[in-house]
């Protein structure tokens, strides 16, 4: 079964600019997560997706920070204009319903570094 | 005070040896329990879920007490491969869906 996909693996942007972080969960799951990672910190939830329609948002940063999942299968995740605070590894991860049980599956994460 | 909190280590080990780590929570309505394994520049992966009767996965046991609000990993005859960082991780949902919430992970260095 293959596993959560994303890309780019690796971005390198200045800061003020934009960037956009896509992922494919794994076939069938409904739910999908996208986490921030800063070094030496837990991952931290950003936004979660039941489906196409969002289930928890309320640790993403709207006013520059936005995420998509229209189709509810793909996602992206854009930060725009991103700041040098934004640096972190940016990880999506899927679970099959989202229930209370449900295990979570890590992506490869993609590693941000804003110059 | 932090939602879930661990010591950061690093717990610097020889290989056989037994290690504990513990972690804190602030919720006490939270619901369920786990730890994470991350190796360096990868993703976490599930290495076992908690329940309250403590449960085990061969060398490895994870213990939860509610009434302290404290969750426990104990691994014994460790391995150069479980060199990692593990991470503390507490369900704070409360809609039926999954919230989790990470510690920073402690890190564990297992020595020849």
């Amino acid at each position: 079964e293959a596993g959560v996909a994303q890309s780019p693996r690796y971005k390198i942007i200045e800061k003020r600019q934009s960037v956009a972080f896509w992922c494919n969960p794994i076939s069938g799951h409904a739910t999908l997560y996208w986490y921030q990672q800063i070094l030496g910190q837990g991952p931290k939830l950003l936004i979660q997706f039941q489906n196409n329609g969002v289930v928890d948002d309320s640790q993403l940063p709207k006013d520059r920070f936005s995420a998509e999942r229209l189709k509810g299968v793909d996602s992206t995740l854009k930060i725009q204009p991103a700041k040098l605070e934004d640096s972190a590894v940016y990880l999506c991860a899927s679970s099959l319903r989202g229930w209370q049980a449900n295990e979570q599956y890590f992506g490869p994460g993609t590693r941000l570094t804003v110059t | 005070r932090k939602e879930v909190e661990q010591d950061p280590g690093p717990f610097n080990v020889p290989e056989g040896a037994t290690v504990a780590f513990n972690c804190t929570y602030s919720n006490s309505a939270s619901q369920s329990f786990f730890w994470y394994r991350q190796d360096c520049r990868k993703e976490p992966k599930l290495l076992m879920s908690v329940y309250s009767s403590g449960n085990e996965d061969g060398r490895f046991t994870a213990q939860l007490n509610r009434a302290s609000q404290y969750i426990s990993l104990l691994i014994r005859d460790s391995k150069l491969s479980d060199s990692a960082t593990y991470l503390c991780v507490v369900n704070m949902g409360n809609t039926g869906f999954q919230k989790l919430v990470f510690g920073t992970g402690t890190r564990l260095l297992v020595s020849p």
